[in-house]
């Protein structure tokens, strides 16, 4: 089993439809992220958290929201999706010693229409 | 706010070696990593930078040289399935998230051809 894994991997919705994508990890890691991906722009942070009780807005978090539900399980929702939100999702976690390398999910792809 | 700069494409032959750069503006710096990332799939980690100089894992090695805020990734006798992109990211601890997440730059998109 992935370390990191995601669901739905893909999703094709409407504008204004409620959206969760969730992440859950296998690696007792504290530390989980949310990054979206665009072509030519990067990743992009928009949520992260350091434990259960701690959420914190990245660069992008204005559309999003998010609920850590256990040390494992990090949720992004979209209360009410839009066009310029289609993009990659990734979730992270990451240890909290050294390096911090953070091991990434296969990403979910969500399209709005 | 940071700024990290890296190429958007270079392509390269199989067998061959390949630079690629990053340089970076930031206000602080905490580390430089390396992620490679195939079309559609998750970013990988490659390499962890914060004390100036080379750092070499195999065929892939990862230099630093924090005053010129520089940073070159070099993969040696080039494969086919090396074509991917390339992310260079910083860890700035006066950014989101402090010491403890990078931002990413673009990522560079290295084709190697037969």
């Amino acid at each position: 089993d992935a370390d990191v894994t995601q669901t739905p991997r893909n999703r094709i919705t409407k504008t204004g439809k409620r959206i969760m994508l969730e992440c859950s990890q296998t690696k007792g890691h504290d530390r989980m992220y949310w990054y979206r991906q665009d072509p030519g722009l990067g990743l992009r942070l928009i949520y992260y958290s350091f434990d259960v009780k701690d959420i914190n807005k990245g660069e992008i978090s204005d559309g999003y929201s998010v609920s850590r539900q256990a040390q494992a399980k990090f949720s992004l929702s979209l209360e009410s999706a839009i066009p310029n939100q289609t993009a990659l999702y990734f979730c992270a976690t990451s240890g909290t010693g050294g390096a911090n390398v953070l091991t990434f999910g296969a990403g979910s792809r969500l399209t709005v229409l | 706010g940071q700024n990290i700069d890296q190429p958007t494409e270079m392509t390269a032959t199989e067998g061959a070696i390949v630079q690629i750069n990053c340089t970076y503006q930031t206000s602080g710096f905490n580390g430089l990593f390396w992620y490679q990332q195939h079309a559609g799939e998750a970013p990988t980690f490659l390499s962890y930078n914060v004390l100036d100089g080379l750092e070499e894992k195999g065929r892939f090695s990862s230099f630093l040289s924090r005053s010129k805020g520089y940073s070159y990734l070099l993969l040696k006798e080039l494969q086919m399935k090396d074509s991917a992109s390339y992310l260079c990211a910083v860890r700035d601890p006066n950014e989101t998230g402090g010491s403890y997440i990078p931002t990413f730059g673009r990522g560079t998109s290295l084709i190697v051809h037969p």
